[in-house]
């Protein structure tokens, strides 16, 4: 079956390092992958999108990259800061609209 | 703009009694998603409506769970007889374009279900 992995539960950094999140997926292959950040008590936020010919895309600290051989994709948040601590999803997406989320990692960014 | 508002926020319950969540999408908004999230995991899709028509309930637990859709516009999501296991997150999401459209989804606060 389809599935969305998130190898850490949870990642604790130090303040103004680069964190490293990864998300691995099976048995399909999703035409785009999403990243959200989901803060407790509130509802998942959009923060990247990367297309399946895409390699590497950017938006201030954050970069995602997308490895179709590898089936594959790392969330990089550089310059970290404790308020970047929150859970981070991984979302792969078909044709459709549907998005299969994978379980999250909890990041903690340390002051 | 107002974000996608859900009510209520929180709901306690006993088993067995029926219980409903109502979502109001972003204004424009074509494409409407519940979903449930269990603790420690990612939201799991229960049903997707594209204006008025549901495209995709194929995860909807039919016996117990509905959801409608009146006029294309707000949602409500019910449950009834609610079980223990139904305690979780229920998130409700909406995207301006529908299927084939590549959207980002936004989502509202969720409601959290406690069946006792």
């Amino acid at each position: 079956s389809q599935k969305i992995e998130q190898n850490s539960e949870a990642l604790n950094i130090q303040e103004g390092k680069t964190a490293t999140l990864t998300c691995n997926y099976t048995n399909y292959s999703p035409a785009y992958l999403q990243w959200y950040r989901q803060d407790p008590g509130r509802g998942p936020v959009f923060l990247l999108l990367i297309r399946e010919n895409e390699k590497e895309k950017r938006k201030e600290r954050l970069k995602v990259t997308f490895d179709t051989t590898l089936k594959q994709s790392l969330f990089h948040i550089t310059a970290s800061q404790p308020a970047d601590s929150a859970t981070y999803l991984c979302a792969a997406q078909t044709g459709a609209n549907n998005l299969f989320f994978g379980t999250g990692t909890r990041l903690t960014v340390i002051p | 703009e107002a974000g996608v508002v859900q009510s209520p926020r929180y709901k306690i319950i006993e088993k067995k009694q029926p219980v409903a969540f109502w979502c109001n999408p972003i204004s424009g908004h074509n494409t409407l998603y519940w979903y449930l999230q269990n603790l420690g995991q990612g939201p799991e899709l229960l049903i997707r409506y594209e204006n008025e028509e549901a495209v995709d309930d194929s995860q909807l637990p039919k016996d117990r769970f509905s959801a409608e859709r009146l006029k294309g516009v707000d949602s409500t999501l019910k449950i009834q007889p609610a079980e223990l296991g139904d305690s979780a997150v229920y998130l409700c999401a909406s995207s301006p374009g529908t299927s084939g459209s590549l959207d980002t989804q936004y989502f509202g606060p969720g409601t959290r279900l406690t069946v006792l």
